[in-house]
């Protein structure tokens, strides 16, 4: 078992610029989800998924679009890179919660992108 | 909307002494709760969870956490810290069924000799 990978593991754009992050997990995990996470902000979640086909919005999703084609996949991209989206990225995803309650998340290793 | 606050943004300990990381949340339902560790340069991994049952929990590396309804805390205990330990600390808060958790912003831990 993989669990959540991440590609790819650095990269560096100059503004203006495209690129796509690819999460893939082997979990069978309906749930994924797409946070970034910046010195003294802690994590924050840009979109997220409750299953193939599905996407929402979380608290930073300007910039961002993102696309759950599979149910092991979850894409983010970024269209025109910025500045201000230089940070680390990290995947996550996890169960449909059985109970009333969301369940534990298990996290990929990270993406750092510096845009330039 | 629940949320969640981590009062110490970094904590110093000698190693061998003791460690607690505070965590209060606020949600109007009896909530999950979780602490993550996260090494330098890696991601997040989960060190326990409490769901219902026993306030005190049990986690791995020698960790524990004590769920505490009446001051709305999970605070996360290590009897005896080790250098591995020196990381960054998040708590976090599940709530409704189809909403992702809350992450609190985040503790990060160092240890001296």
């Amino acid at each position: 078992n993989a669990g959540v990978t991440q590609t790819p593991k650095f990269r560096v754009l100059k503004t203006g610029q495209s690129m796509t992050l690819l999460c893939a997990q082997d979990m069978n995990h309906e749930y994924m989800y797409w946070y970034r996470q910046d010195p003294g902000m802690g994590l924050r979640l840009i979109h997220y998924s409750v299953g193939e086909g599905t996407t929402a919005k979380g608290e930073v999703p300007d910039g961002y679009n993102v696309s759950r084609l599979k149910k092991q996949n979850f894409l983010l991209g970024l269209e025109s890179a910025a500045p201000s989206q230089t940070s680390v990225y990290f995947c996550a995803s996890s169960y449909r919660p059985t109970s009333g309650r969301t369940d534990t998340q298990y996290f990929g290793p990270g993406t750092r992108l510096t845009v330039l | 909307a629940q949320s969640v606050t981590q009062p110490d943004i970094h904590i110093t300990v000698s190693e061998g002494a003791s460690l607690e990381l505070r965590c209060n949340y606020s949600y109007g339902a009896t909530p999950y709760l979780f602490w993550y560790v996260q090494s330098p340069g890696q991601g997040l991994q989960l060190l326990l969870k409490y769901f219902s049952g026993d306030t005190l929990v049990q986690g791995i590396k020698g960790f524990e956490a004590e769920f505490k309804r009446s001051q709305s805390s999970f605070n996360l205990r290590k009897p005896s810290v080790h250098w591995s330990d020196a990381a960054e600390y998040f708590c976090a808060v599940g709530a409704a069924r189809n909403t992702p958790l809350v992450f609190g912003k985040g503790t990060r831990l160092s240890v001296i000799a």
